[in-house]
């Protein structure tokens, strides 16, 4: 069964800093790509970033590229999400997800139950 | 504003077939085979319930199909359900640099 466990959310102030992550198993974890998208509060879904099975190669939308860093240590199925500059508007649940693809994000096939990050003063 | 446009409602009563729309451009929904989509009840994790346009996972009711003309996908059920109210949404791959892009979301009333 896969299984996809996030942590690291929490209450931040502006321009502060977060990391993510998210542990997974029930699958090759190296296998596949995976993803992070995020709801803000009462709001649609918002794909944040994209990472490779091997971790060669990262995506990010443009609203948080330059501030997000997504990495993944496939020794350990551990995927993280480094945030800086965070602001406002970054507020919202961060779900982990992995991929059905192994090089790029193709479809998402199952989610997280997703970590509140809150930026606030 | 979200890359591909979905209803932003829709209902139907129990039994009946309803259908969501997801427009995109030839960049995402029409120029790729990677449309999804996803079931969300409040306060839940999305579920993937159409993958590939047309493909349904294991464990999903044969009462959802997906399909997709041009740029647009569209996700049909078939005999409503109370359970399957809630709000869905699509997504596609895309060959701009954000590789990945969703609707704004769908929310099913079932009457």
């Amino acid at each position: 069964e896969v299984q996809l466990l996030e942590s690291g959310g929490g209450l931040v102030q502006p321009g502060g800093s977060l990391r993510l992550s998210c542990e997974a198993s029930g699958f090759t974890f190296s296998s596949f790509a995976m993803n992070w998208v995020r709801q803000a509060p009462g709001k649609g879904l918002e794909w944040v970033s994209s990472i490779s099975g091997s971790g060669g190669s990262t995506y990010y939308a443009d609203s948080v590229r330059g501030r997000f860093t997504i990495s993944r240590d496939n020794s350990k199925n551990t995927l993280y999400l480094q945030m800086i500059s965070l602001r406002a508007d970054d507020t919202a649940v961060y779900y982990c997800a992995k991929d059905r693809y192994g090089s790029q994000s193709k479809g998402i096939d199952y989610w997280g139950q997703g970590t509140l990050v809150t930026v606030s003063s | 504003q979200s890359a591909l446009t979905q209803p932003a409602s829709v209902s139907g009563s129990p039994g009946q077939s309803i259908t969501i729309s997801c427009t995109g451009t030839s960049s995402d929904v029409g120029g790729y085979k990677y449309v999804s989509w996803y079931q969300q009840h409040p306060g839940k994790a999305p579920k993937l319930m159409i993958y590939d346009v047309t493909n349904r996972p294991s464990g999903v009711s044969n009462r959802f199909s997906g399909s997709k003309s041009d740029n647009t996908a569209s996700l049909t059920i078939s005999g409503l359900q109370a359970e399957d109210e809630g709000d869905y949404y699509c997504s596609s791959y895309t060959s701009s640099n954000t590789l990945v892009v969703f609707g704004g979301g769908t929310k099913l009333t079932v009457l």
